[in-house]
């Protein structure tokens, strides 16, 4: 159980182009949604708190019109890469905790982002 | 502003070997703590999850242990396989309103056959 579909895994799109990565819980509600980035051979750097309902909560230095969010549903999170750039290429990883994160959380399986 | 520390930052060691991974944090006001493994391009498996109440946890093969009060949690690792090479990432999660996980660097584990 609790199990988290991102998609897509992966993709490639040219600069100025905007893509938009989704992600789902299948058998739970995740009112909140976290989103990442990771770079080559880093841990996981918090972009954003998606809520339900809500506005999303940025983390310091992330452009909030650069990455957007929206948590349409209890069960349906995404977020779209604006105007992407070469520098926007990344792996982008989501999760939810379940209740509260007092049962730990769960990931998606990422989203591998180049942009060319 | 709660750290997590995790040592060896990679490690490489033959088949069979037993191994410990270390994790360490700054507050140890910490509501539970979780071991991941993620492989290559890949996002994050769940494999432990110890509540602040609780000491240890094993799942199989894997052990882990937490001390809150020294702030410090290991990942045991029982007669490792080549199958088990992955980054192993802890997190732990504030005992606060926040829901909100602070991870570790990581160990990037090689285990050769």
């Amino acid at each position: 159980g609790a199990v988290v579909s991102q998609h897509p895994s992966w993709v490639i799109c040219k600069s100025g182009t905007s893509v938009k990565i989704e992600c789902r819980s299948l058998d739970f509600q995740a009112t909140t949604m976290f989103w990442y980035r990771q770079f080559p051979k880093q841990s996981l750097m918090l972009m954003a708190t998606s809520n339900e309902g809500s506005k999303a909560t940025y983390e310091q230095g992330v452009e909030k019109d650069k990455f957007l969010i929206n948590h349409a549903s209890l069960t349906l999170s995404t977020l779209t890469v604006t105007s992407a750039h070469p520098e926007d290429s990344s792996f982008y990883i989501c999760s939810a905790p379940r209740q509260g994160g007092a049962f730990g959380y769960t990931f998606g399986s990422g989203t591998r982002l180049t942009v060319v | 502003k709660q750290e997590v520390t995790q040592i060896p930052a990679a490690l490489s060691v033959p088949e069979g070997e037993n191994l410990v991974l270390n994790c360490s944090f700054t507050d140890s006001a910490i509501y539970n703590l979780q071991w991941f493994r993620q492989d290559p391009g890949k996002g994050l498996t769940s494999l432990l999850l110890i509540q602040s109440s609780q000491r240890e946890q094993t799942s199989g093969r894997l052990n882990a242990s937490l001390d809150k009060s020294s702030g410090r949690s290991t990942l045991y690792i029982a007669a490792s396989q080549p199958g088990d090479s992955a980054t192993y990432l802890c997190a732990v999660k504030r005992n606060n309103a926040g829901n909100m996980l602070t991870f570790g660097g990581g160990t990037r584990l090689m285990v050769k056959p």
